[in-house]
């Protein structure tokens, strides 16, 4: 298996642009996460879905973030318009079967986002 | 307000020495335990885990110790290799909850020749 695939790696852009992050979670997992990772507050979950299905997005900082997930195997977090203070590490993660029994996360490898 | 909190950012340990790596939770509801390995440029991967029903779990090197009166746990790795030079992530869930794990954030174990 080739495990959670996030893209781009890197991104950096202006401010005021949009940014559209990728996830393809593991094939089977009905759970996929969206995470950023900033020094100030470590690893912080934004949104996650169950079955294509947004479960709680209470940790999206702004409404210029948003979310989806049209299939089981394809998710996006999209920041529009773009701030500096959004510079961040955005990992998207996933797991299979409910939460309270399997809390085991699996996690891509990020996509450093750069606002300047 | 962290729920979940790691008061050391780094720490550095010689090789062949035990590395303790704390951490301490203030939601009396998280009841499972979780340590996570991020190496740079790659994701956090899962290390070990505890339940709150027990007070320790072993794995090889590593040993999870959980104290639930003073809501805190420890991480030991014995001996420390090079290869443990790593950010580590303390994790916590309350059963039931479908809210995602809740992390530290953080401590950078260096590991020294």
């Amino acid at each position: 298996d080739a495990g959670v695939i996030q893209s781009p790696r890197h991104e950096v852009t202006e401010m005021g642009q949009e940014v559209t992050l990728r996830c393809k979670p593991i094939s089977g997992h009905d759970y996929l996460f969206w995470y950023r990772q900033t020094m100030m507050r470590g690893l912080e979950l934004l949104i996650y879905f169950n079955n294509n299905v947004p479960i709680d997005d209470s940790g999206m900082p702004e409404d210029r973030f948003s979310a989806k997930m049209p299939n089981a195997s394809f998710s996006t977090l999209k920041i529009q318009p773009s701030e500096p203070r959004d510079s961040a590490v955005y990992f998207c993660a996933s797991t299979w079967g409910r939460i309270a029994t399997n809390e085991k996360l699996f996690f891509g490898s990020g996509t450093q986002l750069s606002v300047l | 307000d962290q729920q979940v909190k790691q008061n050391s950012p780094s720490l550095s340990v010689q090789e062949g020495r035990i590395s303790i790596l704390n951490c301490d939770y203030t939601n009396s509801m998280f009841d499972y335990f979780l340590w996570y390995k991020k190496y740079p440029a790659e994701g956090p991967t899962f290390l070990i885990s505890i339940s709150s029903i027990k007070d320790k779990n072993e794995d090889g090197r590593f040993t999870v110790f959980l104290n639930k009166s003073a809501k805190h746990l420890s991480l030991h790795i014995v001996p420390s290799q090079p290869g443990d030079s790593a950010v580590y992530f303390c994790a916590a869930s309350a059963r039931g909850g479908a809210d995602g794990l809740t992390f530290g954030k953080g401590t950078h174990l260096i590991i020294q020749p």
